[in-house]
């Protein structure tokens, strides 16, 4: 079946430590890419997207992404994770071939350690 | 601008009733989605609406129903609750359907179902 995966349910990691939460997805042909975060209490909001072009791309507050095609793959890295990036965050997959829905992950828990 | 807005934030309801839940898409935005999400399966989308049509729908059975009003708001019924329906009910606006653009998200209504 079609999904969008995120094998990392749970992360837990200190400050100052990286970060690398990954994504992978199972729709082909074109596909724009998403990674949202939810913090405490807080509504989902965009950290960065991928439509098309540079498949490194930067999003808020230091977070990037790559896009790898040939792995249908677009983790999420941050060099050096704060205490304020404790959230849940969550890959999305809009697939233009299966009627441009969005499909998102399960979602990654993430809880930094001062 | 502001943001996606959804009312009630909090409803509780018991098995068998039905509800309606409403979205202020951010100004300007002509489509709205809805998702569900629940701890278990994550976010799941429920329908699309751009210009009062219901472009896409999700899996979910047919006691789920939207529409769209000409001012772009839109409202999600669900009738005959059960106690797996309780959940964050999100909603998200975009300029342009289908995923083209990026979505922004709403607080979310949190349904209990006793």
């Amino acid at each position: 079946a079609q999904s969008v995966s995120q094998h990392n349910h749970h992360v837990i990691l200190s400050e100052a430590a990286s970060l690398e939460l990954g994504c992978n997805y199972s729709y082909g042909g074109t596909v724009n890419l998403f990674w949202y975060v939810q913090y405490p209490g807080q509504h989902l909001q965009l950290l960065l997207k991928y439509f098309s072009g540079d498949p490194l791309v930067k999003g808020i507050k230091g977070f990037e992404a790559e896009f790898i095609k040939s792995k249908f793959s677009f983790n999420l890295r941050k060099p050096s994770v704060q205490w304020s990036d404790t959230a849940e965050y969550f890959c999305a997959v809009n697939a233009l071939n299966t009627g441009n829905q969005f499909y998102f992950g399960t979602g990654t828990s993430l809880t930094v350690i001062p | 601008k502001a943001g996606v807005t959804q009312t009630p934030r909090y409803l509780i309801k018991t098995r068998g009733q039905q509800v309606t839940l409403s979205c202020s898409p951010i100004s300007g935005h002509r489509s709205v989605s809805w998702y569900q999400q629940t701890p278990g399966q994550g976010l799941q989308f429920l329908f699309e609406y751009f210009s009062e049509t219901q472009r896409n729908k999700g899996n979910f059975p047919g006691r789920f129903s939207g529409r769209q009003f000409s001012n772009s708001r839109s409202e999600m019924n669900v009738s005959t609750l059960e106690l797996g329906d309780s959940a964050l009910y999100l909603c998200a606006s975009s300029l342009v359907p289908g995923g083209r653009d990026t979505q922004y998200f709403g607080p979310g209504t949190r349904l209990t179902v006793l």
